[in-house]
């Protein structure tokens, strides 16, 4: 199986900060990669696909980057709304698998 | 607009089972794969098991395999997770979310998630 390790876990970061969170997979898997916003108590929500595809609706201060085994999820300007847990998920090959999260709070 | 509502979670002793319904709206069901996802009480995501659109085709995580069935009834625009020999570690929020045209690992970008539904397995 495919492993997503996502650093970091924590991030601490004040509104209007530029961050970026890193999603390393244990294989190369082309551009087959998600990010997902999860609020507490709420479903995730997909944000990116195919690594740097804005998901319809999404602000265009969240984007993807990265090919084979290292990928980021950048917010350029973090509004309050932001304020969550970012998870990426694999879609190379099954099982289509998640990294552990990066829980983002503010500073 | 496209809805997914989850029911079914409930209470379980340790070797039972339950099922879980997932009635979806908005979209034509049959053409698009699902997914179930689980989350354990403060853990990560975790992808159970998914299903073609038609049904012919199904997939399931290690951790699940020969004890959860996945299922799809198009006429009824309704998903389902037959969940036998449930254990402790079973207990989570269940979510199905609908996947993309094919079945494919590729394909499966899960554009739409419900609001899940808790599954406690515990004596």
């Amino acid at each position: 199986d495919i492993q997503l390790t996502q650093s970091p876990s924590f991030l601490s970061a004040s509104v209007g900060d530029r961050v970026t969170i890193t999603c390393r997979a244990s294989q190369g898997i082309s551009s087959y990669l998600a990010w997902y916003q999860q609020k507490p108590g709420k479903a995730p929500k997909l944000l990116i696909y195919a690594a740097s595809t804005l998901q319809s609706g999404v602000p265009s201060r969240f984007s993807g980057s990265g090919s084979g085994t290292e990928f980021t999820l950048t917010i350029s300007s973090l509004q309050p709304e932001d304020f969550a847990t970012y998870y990426c998920q694999q879609l190379n090959s099954y099982p289509p698998g998640f990294g552990q999260g990066t829980k983002l709070e503010i500073k | 607009e496209v809805q997914l509502l989850e029911s079914g979670g409930g209470l379980v002793q340790p070797g039972g089972s339950l099922r879980l319904s997932c009635a979806a709206s908005g979209f034509t069901f049959s053409s698009y794969a699902m997914s179930w996802v689980r989350q354990a009480p403060g853990k990560g995501l975790e992808w159970v098991s998914a299903i073609s659109g038609s049904g012919g085709s199904t997939y399931y995580a290690d951790s699940v395999k020969g004890r959860f069935t996945i299922s799809r009834d198009n006429s009824k625009n309704t998903l389902y997770l037959q969940m036998n020999s449930l254990r402790a570690e079973d207990t989570a929020v269940y979510y199905c979310a609908k996947g993309g045209s094919s079945v494919t690992a590729r394909s499966l970008v899960l554009d739409y998630w419900g609001q899940g539904t808790l599954v406690t397995v515990s004596s």
